[in-house]
């Protein structure tokens, strides 16, 4: 079965970008219909969605983000090595949390819930 | 964006009694019949994980004790008999929208 797996540095510098990558194993990411995003959660508080991306036919690339983060965040692919990435640019203390990625099925033009999580990885903003 | 707002933000429950979370979305998250609502459950140190989906299609391996419902602007979860095992912040999440998906702020449940 699918399997993800984030990966990137555990502290970043205020003001500096905040890199990292989603593995997906046991399946293509750009086979089937899926986006895939990008959570987090800060410390003891909710789930917030950071955006996604589409990886299949046509229209692979395509990406929607939260309008809070949309100036800051980058979401990219590399189907050759089935991995997903986010940037977040100039980070502050704020963005410190434990950054997800997750896979959501897309049925018949309708978008899922996100079925697959990965660990987790978590990301400190300090100097 | 749709804000999805769960209440109560916690609740305590005997075990084997019933647990009743509800989720407000500020507009309707429906759509020809589908409810595009999920419920997630999270455990301490452990990513969220889908219970149900559709409002009230359970995930495949979840116990028949969780069920959902609601339409609309509206959904609840249901915990039939808490179990221990059951102890976990809840959350639930709209897939209704084309351009962003938003959680609502979690509920802890908890054993009386």
């Amino acid at each position: 079965q699918v399997q993800l797996q984030e990966s990137g540095p555990g502290l970043v510098k205020p003001s500096q970008t905040l890199s990292l990558t989603c593995t997906v194993s046991g399946g293509s990411i750009s086979s089937g219909s899926y986006y895939w995003s990008w959570i987090r959660q800060p410390a003891g508080k909710g789930l917030e969605w950071i955006g996604r991306i589409y990886t299949s036919g046509t229209t692979s690339g395509t990406t929607n983000y939260n309008s809070s983060l949309k100036s800051r965040v980058t979401i990219s692919v590399d189907t050759s090595k089935n991995q997903f990435s986010l940037k977040v640019s100039s980070v502050t203390a704020a963005d410190t949390a434990v950054y997800y990625c997750a896979r959501t099925p897309i049925v018949h033009d309708y978008a899922g819930p996100m079925d697959v999580w990965g660990k987790g990885t978590t990301v400190t903003v300090s100097s | 964006d749709i804000v999805m707002t769960q209440s109560p933000d916690s609740l305590a429950v005997s075990l084997g009694e019933r647990a009743t979370i509800n989720c407000k979305s500020s507009q309707s998250v429906s759509y020809s019949s589908k409810n595009y609502l999920a419920w997630y459950q999270q455990k301490p140190g452990q990513p969220p994980k889908l219970l149900l989906y559709w409002a009230s299609t359970r995930e495949s391996g979840v116990p028949d004790r969780f069920s959902g419902s609601g339409s609309g602007t509206d959904f609840t979860l249901t915990i039939s008999s808490l179990q221990a095992e059951d102890v976990a912040v809840y959350y639930c999440q709209q897939y209704y929208s084309t351009l962003t998906w938003t959680f609502g702020q979690g509920t802890k449940v908890e054993i009386k």
